[in-house]
């Protein structure tokens, strides 16, 4: 069992807007700052999408955005493209474990 | 450009050893905490172990722990992973990846990753 819960999978058409969340506790994402997100294509290393919460590394395109409220972070991506179709894994600090992941949720754009 | 290349993963039998090897270039390695990341064939990923930019400070997951020792040669840009009493549920493809911020004892956000080396406990 993953230390962080996603959803197995979400789904969206092109163009539209989907949130992913994932959901921690106080000993995580409700105490530190330090949420990232990732993209995984399939047979592909994962790539960060989002760190400390909201930022964003150079050359993600800002579709992508981040958030936290208490103990759940959670991921937009906007105008939906068939590119997005991916993976995506969330992670926090932790005081007690370091790094924990969350069990990833499978983005299908229909 | 930034580059990480994982090696010596392999099949081995239940019990086994195996070393696997990270060779870094392109930035200041010195700088950088590091970190190993595995994951299990289709499943996601999980946090193996980190180490401090002067190797002195080594973390580890706690399910992980006792059975692996992260190391580095910062005179060679090399950082290591030593893993021993190897288990079926150890099969994985393990990946190095390197923080993106160049801080010694901070590795919670990583912006480059290598290609990864897969390992098989099987007998």
């Amino acid at each position: 069992q993953s230390a962080l819960t996603q959803p197995a999978s979400v789904s969206g058409s092109p163009g539209q807007s989907i949130t992913i969340s994932c959901t921690g506790t106080s000993s995580d994402i409700g105490d530190y700052n330090y949420v990232s997100w990732y993209e995984q294509h399939p047979g592909k290393a994962p790539k960060l999408m989002i760190y400390e919460v909201s930022n964003r590394p150079s050359g993600v395109s800002n579709r992508f955005s981040g958030s936290k409220s208490g103990n759940t972070a959670s991921l937009t991506i906007s105008g939906l493209q068939a590119e997005d179709e991916a993976d995506y894994y969330c992670s926090s600090y932790t005081s007690s474990r370091f790094v924990v992941f969350g069990g990833g949720t499978r983005l299908t754009v229909l | 450009e930034v580059h990480l290349l994982e090696s010596g993963g392999g099949l081995v039998q239940p019990g086994g050893s195996l070393r696997l090897s990270c060779a870094a270039s392109g930035f200041t390695f010195s700088n950088y905490a590091m970190s190993w990341v595995r994951q299990a064939p289709g499943k996601g990923l999980e946090w193996v172990s980190a180490i401090s930019g002067n190797g002195a400070t080594t973390y580890y997951a706690d399910s992980l722990k006792g059975r692996l020792t992260i190391s580095r040669d910062n005179s060679k840009n090399t950082l290591y992973l030593q893993m021993n009493s190897l288990r079926a549920e150890d099969t994985a493809v393990y990946y190095c990846a390197k923080p993106n911020r160049a801080n010694s004892y901070y590795f919670y956000a990583m912006d480059v990753w290598g290609q990864g080396t897969t390992v098989t406990v099987s007998s």
